[in-house]
């Protein structure tokens, strides 16, 4: 069965700090996202790596970013956390081949920023 | 513009009855897929069931079924004999990108509720 796991399910930080979340996969999978997630909005990505050392924005990667220098693992990085980055933080991961394929997905991190 | 939309909010459902969770979706893409994923409270996401833009029947997976309609763009999730264990987010996604570096594009979510 594919893993993937997360570093924490709770986090509270204060503003400001630096936050570091780690996602692993023991799939050997190629493509690798991180997520947030907040009501009413469902997820929405914020980075994606398709392969070791690349990364690509998604559609929220202001105040974040990324690292991945193994393929097992990839990194979401706050430099300064806020607020308003107060959510849920899904990682998931999905061999690239075929289209069909789905992600699967971590157990989500549930970051509180005061 | 929203590329997936999911209009109920919330649902609530007879145990055993039926239920068909709505979702359209927007691409000018001839090649996408949309899936669907179920979270329960428990906050993991499980996927259900995938229908490609090229597949020529509707997808089934056990009591799940997805009612695709190309023209209307629509791709509905139907659950067959509803459980209690039915209840969860019932999120509707679609694939984009090229070959090898496709990500997903998530609808807001249905709140789906089974009572006794």
């Amino acid at each position: 069965d594919v893993k993937v796991t997360q570093s924490s399910r709770y986090l509270v930080k204060r503003t400001g700090e630096k936050v570091f979340l780690e996602c692993v996969q023991d799939m050997d999978h190629e493509n690798m996202f991180w997520y947030r997630q907040d009501p009413g909005l469902g997820l929405r990505l914020i980075y994606f790596s398709y392969d070791v050392k690349m990364k690509e924005k998604g559609d929220i990667p202001e105040g974040y970013s990324v690292s991945r220098e193994k393929k097992e693992r990839f990194s979401l990085i706050l430099e300064s956390a806020s607020t308003n980055q107060t959510s849920m933080y899904l990682c998931a991961s999905r061999l690239s081949w075929p289209s069909y394929n789905e992600q699967f997905f971590g157990p989500g991190t549930r970051l509180t920023v005061l | 513009a929203q590329k997936i939309t999911q209009t109920q909010p919330g649902m609530f459902v007879q145990e055993k009855e039926a239920v068909t969770l709505d979702c359209t979706y927007d691409t000018s893409d001839q090649s996408y897929g949309l899936f669907w994923y179920k979270q329960p409270s428990s906050g993991e996401m499980i996927f259900l069931i995938y229908q490609g833009s090229y597949d020529e029947q509707n997808a089934t997976e056990g009591r799940y079924s997805l009612n695709f309609q190309k023209a209307r763009k629509s791709a509905n999730l139907v659950i067959s004999a509803s459980q209690l264990g039915d209840s969860a987010m019932y999120f509707c996604a679609m694939r984009e990108g090229f070959q090898g570096a496709q990500k997903l594009v998530f609808g807001q979510g249905t709140r789906l509720t089974i009572n006794p």
